[in-house]
């Protein structure tokens, strides 16, 4: 089966800075790559999601990018605020019709003010 | 959008006894139902996969004598814990999917075995 790899396990950024979190795939069939924010006791919420035909989309601070050929996708935020503090999830889903969804192991981001 | 509904949203249960999760899709018809168990710091695992009127699907190392998944209808989806344990304590979250809008999730429920 697929197995997804995400690092760092966590990450802290101060107020204004960058933060990228990165996932490796093993299965060449992965076609949908969603990436979560979930808050302590939360559902996982979608913040950005890219397929298998795009390399690359935004969506104001938030960008994904996709490698298929070296397997990898990363998360990417700009202008980080202490709000956006929170574990990030990775996954990767190799059906057409999505299936099963295979989840990194998260990221906790803690942004300082 | 789509919204699964899951109830309860927290609960306590004396060790032996048994619990029950539901979710349900309230604006949707959720043909296929994923349910996730989460423990503290840790990702989601998969349990199982439940497909509307025919037996879940259940992952490896996942006891299905334990963990009973109905999926009758369209609409309801439910996940009893049976003889629970202590060490069955954790979040558990169902999710359901869609073709346009990707997973829905539930809102999940905090299980408590004492």
């Amino acid at each position: 089966g697929e197995n997804v790899e995400q690092h760092p396990s966590t990450l802290s950024v101060q107020e204004g800075d960058s933060a990228v979190i990165k996932c490796t795939y093993s299965d060449s069939a992965s076609n949908y790559f969603p990436w979560y924010k979930q808050e302590l006791g939360k559902r996982p919420q979608l913040i950005i999601d890219i397929r298998s035909n795009v390399g690359e989309k935004k969506d104001q601070r938030i960008a994904v990018t996709l490698n298929k050929t070296a397997k990898h996708f990363s998360l990417h935020i700009t202008e980080t605020q202490p709000e956006d503090s929170a574990v990030y999830f990775c996954a990767a889903s190799t059906s057409s019709t999505l299936g099963r969804l295979y989840f990194g192991r998260g990221t906790q981001l803690t942004v300082w003010p | 959008g789509a919204v699964v509904s899951q109830h309860p949203s927290w609960v306590i249960c004396k060790s032996g006894t048994s619990v029950k999760i539901e979710c349900r899709s309230l604006d949707f018809q959720a043909t296929t139902m994923f349910w996730y168990r989460q423990f503290p710091k840790q990702s989601l695992m998969l349990m199982a996969t439940s497909n509307e009127g025919s037996k879940a699907t259940y992952e490896q190392g996942v006891e299905k004598d334990k963990f009973l998944i109905n999926h009758a209808s369209l609409t309801l989806s439910t996940l009893t814990v049976t003889s629970a344990h202590p060490e069955d304590s954790s979040f558990y979250i169902c999710s359901a999917e869609q073709v346009i809008d990707g997973y829905t999730f539930g809102s999940g429920t905090r299980l408590t075995v004492v």
